[in-house]
């Protein structure tokens, strides 16, 4: 059974950082491309990032664009999000997801296994 | 960005009835590239429908997705207890990925 476990969130200052990494277990991961997916409390779902199957092509939500960076280790079967200058407004529950369907070259694609989700809190 | 629409807001019905979500972008989505998937409470999303009417894995057939261009249309035939839940629309087909904002089936 694929399972993502996503972990590194916490409570931080604005301006500060966070790294959070997700593992990944049940699939071969290097055949899928993977997204980060965000939850502000009691609001709805936002994409944030994704990557395909072997890192060379990454996407950004306009709302963390120069400030998030995500990246992946397929000989640790781990995803991550180097998260910068970190804002109240970024406070959620993040969510790894992978792809539903694999072998895909782009990362476009519909979220067919998520996570539980890490929280992040930023305030002062 | 494709901005997804969803509407009504919040849907009130009763178990055994139909339920009819929209879905409206902004832009035509090609190749039906457009997800559905349901929230319960505390829990993380699934994935219902993939390519605007393909039922993920063990899906059942009382949920249906349709629709082409800008227009999309979730329907679930006979609602049951465990289907009370927010739903939400995803276009795969152009950067950045948007969600829309979710419609929530509620107990009438």
């Amino acid at each position: 059974e694929a399972q993502l476990l996503e972990s590194g969130g916490g409570m931080v200052r604005p301006g500060g950082s966070l790294r959070l990494s997700c593992a990944a277990s049940g699939f071969t991961f290097d055949d899928y491309g993977m997204s980060w997916v965000r939850q502000a409390p009691g609001k709805g779902l936002e994409w944030v990032s994704a990557i395909n199957w072997n890192g060379d092509r990454t996407g950004y939500a306009d709302s963390v664009k120069g400030r998030f960076t995500i990246s992946r280790d397929n000989t640790k079967n781990s995803l991550y999000l180097q998260m910068n200058s970190l804002r109240d407004e970024d406070t959620a529950l993040y969510y790894c997801v992978r792809a539903n369907f694999g072998g895909a070259d782009s990362y476009y694609h519909s979220m067919g296994v998520w996570g539980k989700g890490t929280t992040v809190t930023v305030s002062s | 960005e494709n901005v997804l629409t969803q509407s009504p807001g919040t849907l009130s019905l009763s178990p055994g009835e139909r339920a009819t979500l929209s879905c409206r972008a902004s832009q035509s989505i090609s190749s039906n590239y457009l997800a559905w998937y349901q929230q319960k409470l505390g829990q993380a999303p699934s994935l219902l429908i993939h390519g605007a009417s393909s039922r993920a894995t063990g899906i059942p057939d009382r949920f249906s997705g349709s629709g082409s261009g800008t227009d999309f249309t979730l329907t679930i035939s006979r609602l049951e207890p465990e289907d009370f839940a927010v739903y939400y629309c995803q276009q795969y087909d152009s950067s950045p990925l948007t969600f829309g904002g979710g419609t929530k089936v509620e107990i009438k």
